[in-house]
């Protein structure tokens, strides 16, 4: 069956540090893969997309990355912030599909 | 804020009842999608709508509807309802549709407790 795998625990780091998330997944052939930010009792935002014939995109102080062979995305924050802790939501789509499919989400904090 | 509106807020009710929850699309979005967030399931899509036009449907159990009006805002409707019914619901607009990797700007959602 399709997964969308993301850490349940807590990933807990320093502020300055860089912070790498993990999105792995089985069963599909994405076309793209996007990363969403979300706040207690908020919607989630949106952060940014991959798309499958890319191996890596920049945004600021965040990267994304994109594995189709290792079947994994890592998501990065470097010189992380206090104001970065959330929950970070990875979504993609498979091929010819429709609808998305979001990961659980991985919690971050980040301690001053 | 990402221009797209929710109603209401919260929303208390009692098992059995039905009940109806709202989004307004941001300006010029044509897609509308429905989400469930519980603590246990995570964010699970339930339907898309492009244009008033069902485009694509997830879980969505047969006791939930939903619909997109001609002015592009869009009703949830939940009846029967349980406690497992319980759970923020969020609606997200895109320009497009979601086959196009376009991004969905999520609502605050409407937080659901049936008692």
């Amino acid at each position: 069956s399709q997964k969308i795998e993301q850490n349940s625990e807590a990933l807990n780091i320093q502020e300055g540090k860089t912070a790498t998330l993990t999105c792995n997944y089985t069963n599909y052939s994405p076309a793209y893969l996007q990363w969403y930010r979300q706040d207690p009792g908020r919607g989630p935002v949106f952060l940014l997309l991959i798309r499958e014939n890319e191996k890596e995109k920049r945004k600021e102080r965040l990267k994304v990355t994109f594995d189709t062979t290792l079947k994994q995305s890592l998501f990065h924050i470097t010189a992380s912030q206090p104001a970065d802790s959330a929950t970070y939501l990875c979504a993609l789509r498979g091929g010819g599909s429709y609808i998305p499919t979001f990961g659980r989400g991985t919690s971050l904090i980040v301690h001053p | 804020d990402s221009g797209v509106t929710q109603t209401p807020k919260h929303l208390i009710t009692a098992t059995g009842q039905r009940v109806t929850l709202r989004c307004s699309p941001r300006s010029g979005d044509l897609s509308v999608y429905w989400y469930q967030q519980s603590l246990d399931q995570g964010l699970q899509f339930l339907i898309q709508y492009y244009n008033g036009e069902e485009r694509a449907k997830g879980n969505i159990l047969e006791r939930f509807s939903a619909q997109q009006f001609p002015d592009l805002h869009s009703e949830l409707n939940l009846s029967s309802l349980e406690l497992g019914d319980s759970a923020l619901y969020f609606c997200a607009s895109s320009v497009g549709g979601w086959d196009r990797g376009e991004t969905q700007y999520f609502g605050p959602g409407t937080r659901l407790l049936v008692l």
